[in-house]
């Protein structure tokens, strides 16, 4: 298994309160995404980084912001947590461009 | 944007059949196509994939097929063993621009021993 660990692997939290995900690699991979995954809409991309303190947004990227100050960690960040961001997040990277490999995933449940 | 179907949604098979899932995509930019088995509880594998310059690949009981022309690409999975069982998602994206990757709603494959 490539090496992703996500951090936390489950989180209840409230409504309106801030919430931050981690993801951290071994693979020194230049690419690093999020994603979440919810029934009936797969797995979709919020934000992604092709290096050390570049970022980008995806599909999804509203009510959410990242960073990235090492290759081997990038961190989701929810400013103000609400009840449609319950959800599965995983955390991915890619030596190129393309997803390879996934972490394990952390449950959110916002109340 | 990409928009990527997958059909069916689930398909179950007995231990020893072969299983096809297949994938529509709309965006002629898209050039990648990834296929990954998510297990219950776990993150998605890459499984499989293939690249708009090849029409077909090959891993063991695993082959993916790929039509540019009509935009479809298909998962074929022989001898299908129990532990084969598993969510398959496809995916599409431009190899060029990470932000672009689309994934299918996932197939619930079953094989019954």
């Amino acid at each position: 298994d490539a090496g992703i660990t996500q951090s936390p692997r489950h989180k209840v939290t409230e409504t309106g309160t801030p919430v931050t995900l981690r993801c951290h690699q071994t693979e020194n991979h230049r690419y690093m995404y999020w994603y979440r995954q919810d029934p009936g809409h797969g797995l979709r991309l919020i934000h992604y980084s092709y290096g050390v303190k570049d970022t980008d947004k995806g599909e999804v990227s509203d009510g959410y912001s990242v960073s990235r100050s090492k290759t081997e960690d990038f961190l989701l960040t929810l400013e103000s947590a609400t009840s449609s961001q319950t959800s599965v997040y995983f955390c991915a990277i890619g030596a190129g461009q393309e997803t390879q490999y996934f972490g394990p995933g952390t449950r959110l449940l916002v109340l | 944007g990409e928009n990527v179907e997958q059909h069916p949604s689930t398909l179950s098979v007995q231990e020893g059949d072969s299983a096809v899932i297949k994938c529509t995509y709309s965006d002629s930019a898209s050039n990648y196509f990834p296929w990954y088995k998510q297990e219950l509880g776990k993150g998605p594998q890459l499984i499989i994939d293939i690249r708009s310059n090849v029409g077909e690949k090959k891993d063991q009981r695993i082959a993916v097929t790929l039509n540019k022309t009509a935009k479809h690409f298909s998962l074929h999975i022989t001898e299908t063993q129990p532990e084969d069982s598993a969510v398959y998602f496809c995916a599409a994206s431009p190899s060029t621009n990470a932000g672009k990757s689309t994934f299918g709603d996932g197939t619930t494959l079953t094989v019954k021993p």
